[in-house]
């Protein structure tokens, strides 16, 4: 069984500042790894996701993430972050196949002025 | 708009009634997933279809019960509500195999009282 841990409850950033958001899974298979956002009172819209290949990944809104397999980590970075990035992120994982997405609990993003 | 379409936005009811909430999948997706949104729990996984049959199964009570239907929309019925069902219920829809992640609705705020 797979499972994911967000270490990080709430990060509280200054806007411009970088940030990074700690994602770290357990699985006994080869996986797929997806950060979504959710703004307040929506749904969950993807970010990025890393499926095979580079492990540094782009997604959208200037979010990028890099997959280490060594460390199990699935870490999302942004360089200058916005008040409007203001949200809660979700990592997820899922095995290579048909599986269902297995989410951590999420990390609240807080941009401040 | 993600193309997930689910209904009603807002429900509130009272403890032990029956409610039904509704999903429709996006354009060509064949497997629906229900999700509970909770604050001391997270995203936990309910329940998944696929083309009209279960496919998986999550941490869903015995109250509650899902359905697809040939139109490929879902029904997730809660029934005996309790406080602690007070969450927000999302559904997700996908194609068969997970390589584009999830695409969620906008979610049902469901307040039982």
């Amino acid at each position: 069984a797979q499972s994911v841990t967000q270490l990080d409850s709430q990060v509280p950033v200054f806007e411009e500042a970088p940030v990074e958001l700690r994602c770290n899974y357990s699985s006994s298979v080869s996986v797929y790894l997806f950060w979504y956002v959710q703004y307040p009172n929506q749904g969950l819209q993807l970010l990025l996701k890393y499926l095979s290949g580079s492990t540094l990944v782009k997604g959208i809104n200037g979010f990028e993430a890099e997959f280490n397999k060594s460390q199990t980590s699935f870490h999302l970075r942004k360089p200058s972050v916005h008040i409007s990035d203001t949200a809660e992120y979700f990592c997820a994982v899922s095995d290579r196949g048909y599986s269902t997405l297995t989410f951590g609990k999420g990390t609240m993003l807080l941009v401040s002025p | 708009d993600s193309g997930v379409t689910q209904t009603p936005k807002h429900l509130i009811t009272a403890t032990g009634q029956r409610v039904t909430l509704r999903c429709s999948p996006r354009s060509g997706d064949l497997s629906v997933y229900w999700y509970q949104q909770s604050l001391d729990q997270g995203l936990q996984f309910l329940i998944q279809y696929y083309n009209g049959e279960e496919r998986a199964k999550g941490n869903i009570l015995e109250r509650f019960s899902a359905q697809q239907f040939p139109d490929l929309h879902s029904e997730l019925n809660l029934s005996s509500l309790e406080l602690g069902d007070s969450a927000l219920y999302f559904c997700a829809s996908s194609g068969e195999a997970i390589n584009y992640g999830y695409t969620f609705g906008s979610g049902t705020r469901l307040t039982v009282v």
